[in-house]
């Protein structure tokens, strides 16, 4: 079955920029979209097929997808950034969920 | 507005089979590309995907929990079903149903709250 690798934790600097990355098997041939998670929250998509905001997440947010990894940036990172990150594709017949990233803004 | 909404036990013992709906509104399950997932996570772990349901009845589950697994739609209702068999503390976690964006893409665009189901004797 097909699957996702995130790291566990990231940490960035207010102001500065984050990168979330998600690993998988020639991702960059799938659509990868990805959820923020606040604590006690449903997950909530910040970007759909790999660098597509929806209406009301911000331009600071933005992604790429090539060769192997998938990469969610956040420019301009704020206290209101801290969340878990979870990118999801659609592997071989299931939907997939990597296993997510805490971001922590220092 | 888009709402979906999930119910169900907040406890059931060991063995037992979960049952949960997830009743949503402003859409149909019977437009075409409408289709309707459920999503679980177990208190401080990640999101795991477990089973979706489409317009055109076609049914998907996840490959570690498929022989448990069973979803159903009630259009009449617009509701969406799933069942669990032999239930284990190991499946305490919150519950989520989700509704996949219709426009070509797979991914998630409205969730419900989410139901939190505790497996305990």
């Amino acid at each position: 079955s097909y699957e996702l690798t995130q790291p566990l934790s990231v940490s960035v600097a207010l102001g500065q920029t984050a990168r979330i990355t998600c690993g998988g098997d020639n991702i960059g041939n799938k659509n990868v979209h990805w959820y923020q998670q606040k604590s006690g929250q449903a997950p909530v998509v910040i970007i759909y097929r790999d660098n597509n905001r929806p209406s009301g997440i911000p331009e600071r947010f933005s992604g790429s997808n090539s060769g192997n990894t998938a990469t969610l940036t956040i420019r301009r990172a704020q206290a209101g950034d801290e969340a878990d990150y979870y990118c999801q594709v659609w592997g071989s017949s299931t939907e997939v969920f990597g296993g997510g990233t805490q971001l922590t803004v220092l | 507005q888009v709402t979906l909404k999930e119910s169900g036990p907040a406890l059931v013992k060991p063995t037992q089979t979960l049952t949960l709906t997830c009743t949503f509104s402003a859409f149909s399950l019977d437009t075409s590309e409408m289709r309707v997932s459920w999503i679980r996570q177990p208190p401080g772990e990640a999101l795991e995907w477990l089973a979706r349901i489409d317009w055109d009845n076609e049914k998907f589950y996840s490959t570690s929990l498929k022989t448990r697994l069973s979803i159903s739609k009630d259009t009449s209702k617009n509701q969406v079903v799933l069942t669990m068999t032999n239930m284990d503390p190991v499946d305490t976690a919150t519950y989520y149903c989700a509704r996949m964006s219709p426009d070509s893409g797979s991914y998630f665009d409205y969730w419900g709250q989410g139901t939190l189901v505790t497996v305990s004797s």
